[in-house]
């Protein structure tokens, strides 16, 4: 059973670039999650995917922007790269996350070991 | 907004040692709580979670006990392994919320 994959692992950019990162998630998950990962800081929320529309957003610019598909995956889009975009970027992937029938979120989310993303 | 404070690193321990990594949390309702770890090389990986008030998370011999009146969700181990030698994180998902919130993590490094 595969788990989170993602791609590529690794990438350099220039400043003014745009990149794309790809995401599959865990089979028979439906959500999608992407997170943000900077050197020697926890993960920072970006946004999440649900039946191919977004439903929650972080604090992160419009310059971040992402897309579901039919089959589940994902992509993350980032224009008009910055330095401080450098960083490693995470997907997760989970079923159904938030609709746990107690409103509790108690679910796991699965992650993805990332695309380390480098803005020169 | 929610937030986590955990314990600053990096901790370096001899095996066998007693682990304790410090988690608190700010919250405007009632949250779940959890521990992920990364260990070298792989992805992040739950640990352990508590969704209420005096619940116990436990696994891997790692105990973590959800306290509202503290607002804590401290991680203890009583006898660490190499193996232990990873990064964790603490993190909170608030009622009916879609996201995590990420402490910032630490690590923990284990002496043969």
């Amino acid at each position: 059973d595969a788990g989170v994959t993602q791609s590529p692992t690794h990438l350099i950019k220039t400043r003014g670039q745009q990149v794309t990162l790809r995401c599959s998630p865990k089979s028979g998950h439906d959500t999608v999650s992407w997170y943000q990962q900077a050197l020697g800081q926890g993960p920072q929320f970006i946004f999440q995917y649900y039946e191919e529309e977004e439903r929650q957003r972080g604090n992160f610019p419009d310059r971040f922007s992402g897309h579901q598909f039919p089959n589940y995956s994902s992509e993350l889009n980032v224009n008009a790269l910055l330095l401080g975009d450098s960083a490693l970027y995470l997907c997760a992937s989970s079923l159904r996350w938030g609709f746990q029938t107690s409103g509790r979120n108690t679910g796991e989310l699965f992650f993805g070991e990332g695309s380390r993303l480098t803005v020169l | 907004g929610d937030s986590v404070t955990q314990m600053e690193g990096p901790v370096t321990l001899s095996e066998e040692a007693f682990l304790t990594i410090n988690c608190t949390y700010t919250a405007t309702g009632y949250p779940s709580l959890f521990w992920y770890v990364q260990y070298p090389g792989e992805g992040l990986q739950l640990l352990l979670k508590a969704t209420k008030a005096d619940d116990k998370g436990s696994n891997k011999g790692f105990e973590a006990t959800y306290r509202k009146e503290t607002t804590s969700f401290h991680l203890e181990k009583g006898s660490v392994q190499v193996s232990d030698s990873a990064v964790y994180f603490c993190a909170l998902s608030d009622r009916n919320d879609y996201k995590l919130s990420f402490g910032a993590g630490t690590t923990v490094t284990v002496r043969a």
